[in-house]
C-alpha cells in the first residue's frame, strides 16, 4: 500500500507570493494533520482535518489555510510569505480522530521563501 | 509547549542497546506515552507506545516508570541506521472534546549510532 504523498517535494517561492502544498493520504484514513518544521526544531502541528472538516489549529496567522476533499486528500495554502515560513511541511494521516491511532507522516514538502 | 524532557543528543556503538531517557513529569492519568523518530530529511516515524506497562514491537521496548513520570526507550541492537532524532510525546488515550489530537513534539533526542 502506498504511504502519505505529498507534492511538490520541493519549491522555491518569493516573499509576497502564494503556495498551495499538496497531500494524499493512506488510503482508508479520513484524517489528514499538517505541520510546519523549521530547522533544528520539531514539527509544529499547523491544522487537522477529519471528514472534510477542521477540527483544530495550532498558533499559526490566517495566512495558513487548508481543506480537505471528498477523497480525503488535503491541501494547504500560505498566503503572503514571509522569509520566516521557509521550512519543512508535513503531512500526516490516521485512520480516525480521537483515539490513539499512531499518526502516518509523509516525507513532506521543502519550502524556501527567498 | 511539550510536555516532556530529553537530552539533546547522545552516542551509541553500533550493535550496542541505545537507552533513550524522556522525562515527563506532568503527565496525565489518561495521557500515553509516544516515540517517534526522524531519520534526515524524512517524514517521522512511529515507533511505539504505552500507558503504563512495559511494551515491546519489532522495533523497540518501551520501559515506563512506575509511577509513570519517566520512560525509556530501548533500541536493542542498534545500527547505524537508527541514527536519527527520537522525540517523546505524551498524548490523551481519547480527544473526547471532538477538538484537534495534533502531536506535541519538542526538540527530541539526536541519537548517533557510531560504527
Amino acid at each position: 500500500d502506498a504511504g502519505v504523498t505529498q507534492s511538490p517535494t520541493h519549491l522555491i517561492k518569493t516573499r509576497g507570493q502564494q503556495v498551495t502544498l499538496r497531500c494524499s493520504p493512506i488510503s482508508g484514513h479520513k484524517s489528514v494533520s499538517w505541520y510546519q518544521q523549521v530547522l533544528g526544531q520539531g514539527p509544529q502541528f499547523i491544522f487537522q482535518y477529519y471528514e472534510k472538516e477542521e477540527r483544530g489549529r495550532g498558533n499559526f496567522p490566517d495566512r495558513f489555510s487548508a481543506r480537505q476533499f471528498p477523497n480525503y486528500s488535503s491541501e494547504l495554502n500560505v498566503n503572503a510569505l514571509l522569509l520566516g515560513d521557509s521550512a519543512l511541511y508535513l503531512c500526516a494521516s490516521s485512520y480516525r480522530q480521537g483515539t490513539n491511532t499512531e499518526a502516518f507522516f509523509g516525507q513532506g514538502t521543502r519550502l524556501t521563501v527567498v | 509547549d511539550a510536555k516532556t524532557t530529553q537530552p539533546p543528543s547522545m552516542d551509541c556503538a553500533e550493535g550496542r542497546a541505545a537507552n533513550l531517557p524522556c522525562n515527563h513529569s506532568t503527565i496525565s492519568g489518561n495521557e500515553y506515552v509516544y516515540w517517534y523518530r526522524q531519520i534526515h530529511s524524512q517524514g517521522p516515524q512511529y515507533i511505539i507506545h504505552g500507558l503504563k506497562n512495559n511494551e515491546t514491537n519489532e522495533m523497540a521496548s518501551l520501559i515506563i516508570t512506575e509511577d509513570r513520570k519517566s520512560s525509556t526507550l530501548i533500541l536493542p541492537h542498534a545500527t547505524l541506521r537508527d541514527t536519527a532524532v527520537y522525540y517523546c510525546i505524551v498524548r490523551p488515550l481519547y480527544n473526547s472534546g471532538g477538538g484537534a489530537d495534533g502531536l506535541t513534539f519538542g526538540k527530541g533526542t539526536h541519537l548517533i549510532i557510531q560504527p
